[in-house]
């Protein structure tokens, strides 16, 4: 069954720390995203990659870094965690031309 | 930049009436159409889509109407359920190749027993 795995599933950080969060699919997609939800925004796209060791901005990645060390794991990094960054991130994968499967999020509060 | 808009932003429908969601785009270059349910605690799923060549997309209880002229599609939700009580998100997807989505805001749904 096709499945994208999120890790942590939330995670309280302090502002100015460093955050990773991390994505495994067992889908063999060669798309994976990262996105941002917030109240009234929908989801906004952070960074995605189509091919391991390559990564992609997005339309808001300010603040963020992704790693893709492989076609089955993406990572979202916060280098200096801000108030601001406290949202609800999804990860998803595809293959070309196909609608994006979605993890179940990691909720993340910098305090 | 919201490129992607949905309306309205909350909507309660009794069970079993038909719940309409409704979207628009400013993009031409968007040839594809995904719409997502969420539910609280969950991360979206893919519900049903449309692409701009069609003009109408149907699976069961839901159905996507699309007018391409007008930039604009709604979702149609018959014989609304409390189960479909959720989060529908409208997405965008263009020619570019990225595989990239653009998503509105999204609607909630109630549906009332």
């Amino acid at each position: 069954e096709a499945a994208v795995t999120q890790s942590p599933r939330s995670k309280v950080a302090v502002t100015g720390g460093k955050v990773t969060l991390s994505c495994h699919q067992t889908n063999n997609h060669d798309y994976m995203y990262w996105y941002r939800q917030d109240t009234g925004h929908g989801l906004r796209l952070i960074h995605y990659s189509y091919v391991a060791d390559s990564t992609e901005k997005g339309d808001i990645p300010d603040g963020y870094k992704a790693s893709r060390p492989s076609q089955e794991n993406f990572s979202l990094i916060l280098e200096l965690a801000s108030l601001s960054q406290t949202a609800v991130y999804f990860c998803a994968s595809s293959s070309i031309n196909q609608a994006p499967l979605f993890g179940e999020g990691t909720r993340l509060s910098v305090l | 930049q919201q490129q992607v808009r949905q309306s309205p932003q909350s909507l309660t429908v009794w069970e079993g009436e038909t719940a309409i969601l409704n979207c628009s785009y400013e993009d031409s270059t968007f040839n594809y159409f995904p719409w997502y349910q969420q539910f609280p605690g969950e991360g979206p799923a893919l519900l049903i889509s449309i692409r701009s060549v069609s003009d109408k997309k149907e699976d069961g209880r839901f159905t996507i109407f699309f007018n391409k002229r007008e930039k604009k599609l709604s979702l149609h939700i018959t014989d609304s359920q409390p189960g479909d009580s959720a989060t529908y998100f409208c997405a965008a997807r263009d020619t570019g190749g990225n595989n990239k989505l653009t998503f509105g805001q999204g609607t909630v749904l109630s549906v009332i027993p």
